[in-house]
């Protein structure tokens, strides 16, 4: 069965100073994965995906994400937070039909101080 | 962009009673919706995925007796959990798999549901 570790559950971080969450992943195939955040009254919003292909992946608000298959990690990043980066963020493995099982890790909250 | 509502957002219940949350995908149709329990400071966990004119498929160690799901449309799911007790308290999160597009799932904001 997948599992998705999320070390760090609080990280604190400046305005404007860069930001890095790990991400670390068992699964038996290739991965399907993926990272969300979460903001209160808001659903889940996805950040950037990866299936194949270039191990570097963008998403939206400036975030990216690195697939390193031999560490079994995903660690997503920023270069600089605004304060509105302020959230819960999750990693997640599909596994299944097309990667839709999705299995969640434990939750990173960030907090930005100004 | 996509668009899933859950309904309602907040519910407090009675123990021994029945609650029904609604999950909508408002501006695309979803063959396949999937419901999430999220407990206080935890991750969330899939319960089960629903499809549009058949039976549920549960997650391991969820009762389909307690979560009972319809998925009637191409656009409403409902999970409504019987006989709630206490230990239900929790909030939960459906999502909706849009059609054509693979591999992105889009969340509903929610249902925090209290039992008491």
């Amino acid at each position: 069965a997948q599992s998705v570790t999320q070390p760090d559950i609080h990280i604190t971080v400046s305005e404007g100073a860069s930001l890095e969450l790990r991400c670390n992943y068992s699964y038996g195939a290739t991965p399907y994965l993926f990272w969300y955040v979460q903001s209160p009254g808001q659903g889940l919003q996805l950040l950037l995906k990866y299936f194949s292909g270039d191990t570097l992946v963008q998403g939206i608000k400036g975030f990216e994400a690195e697939f390193k298959r031999s560490q079994s990690s995903f660690n997503l990043r920023k270069p600089s937070v605004h304060w509105s980066d302020a959230a819960e963020y999750f990693c997640a493995v599909g596994a299944g039909a097309a990667g839709n099982k999705l299995t969640f890790g434990g939750g990173t909250r960030v907090l930005v101080k100004p | 962009g996509a668009v899933v509502s859950q309904h309602p957002s907040r519910v407090i219940c009675k123990s021994g009673t029945s609650v029904k949350i609604e999950c909508r995908s408002l501006d695309f149709q979803a063959t396949t919706m999937f419901w999430y329990r999220q407990f206080p400071k935890k991750s969330l966990m899939l319960m089960a995925t629903s499809n549009e004119g058949s039976k549920a498929t549960y997650e391991q160690g969820v009762e389909k007796d307690k979560f009972l799901i319809n998925h009637a449309s191409l656009t409403l799911s409902t999970l409504t959990v019987t006989s709630a007790h206490p230990e239900d308290s929790s909030f939960y999160i459906c999502s909706a798999l849009r059609g054509g597009v693979s591999y992105e799932q889009y969340f509903g904001p929610g249902t925090r549901l209290t039992v008491t």
